[in-house]
């Protein structure tokens, strides 16, 4: 069964700073993995999602990397600003079923 | 466009007494799904359907019943409801499940008492 896990749960960081976010899934055979964003009493935005056969996606200040083999991928922000500040999911779309399965996220404080 | 709605945005149930939550999607989307989620758990899956006229089961799907009425709305029931059921309920869209993202509506806060 496929699980997603995401650390750490939660992170404070001065504005300006560059910040990674880790994701880490235990079944390599997936079709995509995506992140999202959550705002407090909100659903969820797709921020990027990138295929089982690319590397890396990027949008913005956003950079998402994917390691398939390792079962990993990482969220970087560059230049982090206060209204950065939420929870960020990852989801992945396992290679059966319709299920995406998503990590309990990791809740983000950028202080001003 | 409006993307992906939800009525309502709150409610409050005593146990047993049954309720409809709908969903709606005006991007024109195969498949649509419902979540929940809970503090600590993340978002389960609760039921899909996958395209106008087809549901299935998800990771939780005890309690609860589904209709895809159309290709745009797809409602969720709880015909009895119990206090284990208390949580934030999401439905999403998406047009190619293997290829696209998910778009997710508001949500519902639902409260069993």
């Amino acid at each position: 069964k496929q699980e997603v896990t995401q650390i750490p749960a939660a992170l404070s960081v001065p504005e300006g700073e560059n910040l990674v976010l880790n994701c880490s899934f235990t079944d390599s055979a997936i079709y995509n993995l995506q992140w999202f964003r959550q705002d407090p009493g909100k659903g969820l935005t797709s921020l990027l999602l990138i295929q089982s056969s690319q590397r890396e996606q990027t949008s913005g200040r956003l950079n998402a990397s994917l390691d398939k083999s390792s079962g990993r991928s990482t969220l970087y922000i560059a230049a982090s600003q206060p209204g950065d500040s939420a929870t960020y999911l990852c989801a992945v779309k396992p290679n059966y079923g319709q299920n995406f399965v998503f990590g309990p996220g990791t809740r983000l404080s950028v202080l001003p | 466009n409006a993307g992906v709605t939800q009525t309502p945005k709150f409610q409050v149930l005593k146990t047993g007494q049954s309720m409809t939550l709908q969903c709606a999607q005006d991007m024109n989307h195969n498949s649509m799904y419902w979540y929940r989620q809970d503090p600590g758990m993340g978002l389960r899956l609760i039921y899909y359907s996958a395209s106008e006229g087809t549901t299935d089961k998800g990771e939780v799907p005890n309690g609860y019943n589904v209709s895809r009425l159309n290709k745009r709305e797809f409602s969720l029931r709880l015909e009895s409801a119990a206090p284990s059921q208390t949580s934030v309920y999401f439905c999403a869209s998406t047009w190619n499940y293997l290829t696209d993202t998910q778009y997710f509506g508001p949500g519902t806060r639902l409260t069993v008492l």
